[in-house]
């Protein structure tokens, strides 16, 4: 199937440091989301972006949805000990998926050091 | 509260045993999904369903069955498990707050010896 490369693999930071992340993908989406997930839980989702070029924030994150839409990105600003967790890009439609199928990065595991 | 419920939380089966996941959700949504989690691999499809009555096979489907005979209930079932099904099953459902995002439920960690 369709795949999202989501880089880095894992980042081990200290607190306080901010954090990026990316996705990339041959194919265009139309919609990029952005997951987190707790150790032992489910993904929560964080973020959606619906249009090319869209910032959209929520508290201390930030994600961009690519002009050329086949990419996204995730900045954490300040990061906290609660911060740490698995986060995933996901994408959907255009020709890379369909309407409600979403394709998911394989995560970037986020380590905090206090 | 909306959401997306999964039973049993922990299960430890031998090989060869039977068992099924269900997953419930209150969301009236057409639409559910079944995945599993492994280290380093993400979250890959094994089935999902667009409908009650109706299922259709994902990027990893052998070894498992579903069933939605009803819209709020989606079960994955392992006929005779192996090994190699040890992992994290997650369900979800889209979500009534973000177009095209999913609601999951909290998983269920199967492990097969």
């Amino acid at each position: 199937g369709q795949q999202l490369n989501q880089s880095p693999q894992s980042m081990f930071i200290q607190e306080g440091e901010d954090v990026s992340m990316n996705c990339t993908s041959s194919s265009i989406f139309n919609t990029w989301l952005w997951y987190k997930q707790d150790p032992g839980e489910g993904p929560v989702l964080l973020i959606a972006l619906y249009k090319a070029g869209e910032l959209t924030s929520n508290g201390r994150l930030t994600a961009q949805f690519g002009i050329t839409r086949k990419d996204s990105f995730l900045n954490i600003s300040a990061s906290i000990p609660s911060d740490v967790g698995i986060y995933f890009c996901a994408g959907q439609g255009g020709s890379g998926g369909s309407n409600y199928k979403l394709t998911f990065g394989k995560g970037t595991l986020l380590t905090v050091n206090p | 509260n909306a959401g997306v419920t999964q039973t049993p939380k922990f299960r430890v089966l031998k090989t060869g045993q039977s068992m099924t996941l269900l997953c419930a959700q209150d969301m009236n949504h057409e639409y559910m999904y079944w995945y599993r989690q492994d280290p380093g691999m993400g979250l890959r499809l094994i089935h999902y369903s667009v409908g009650e009555g109706t299922t259709a096979k994902g990027e990893v489907p052998d070894g498992y069955n579903v069933s939605r005979l009803k819209k709020q209930n989606f079960l994955l079932g392992l006929e005779s498990a192996a090994p190699s099904q040890t992992s994290v099953y997650f369900c979800a459902s889209p979500s009534p707050r973000f177009v095209y995002g999913y609601t999951f439920g909290s998983g269920t960690r199967l492990t097969v010896v």
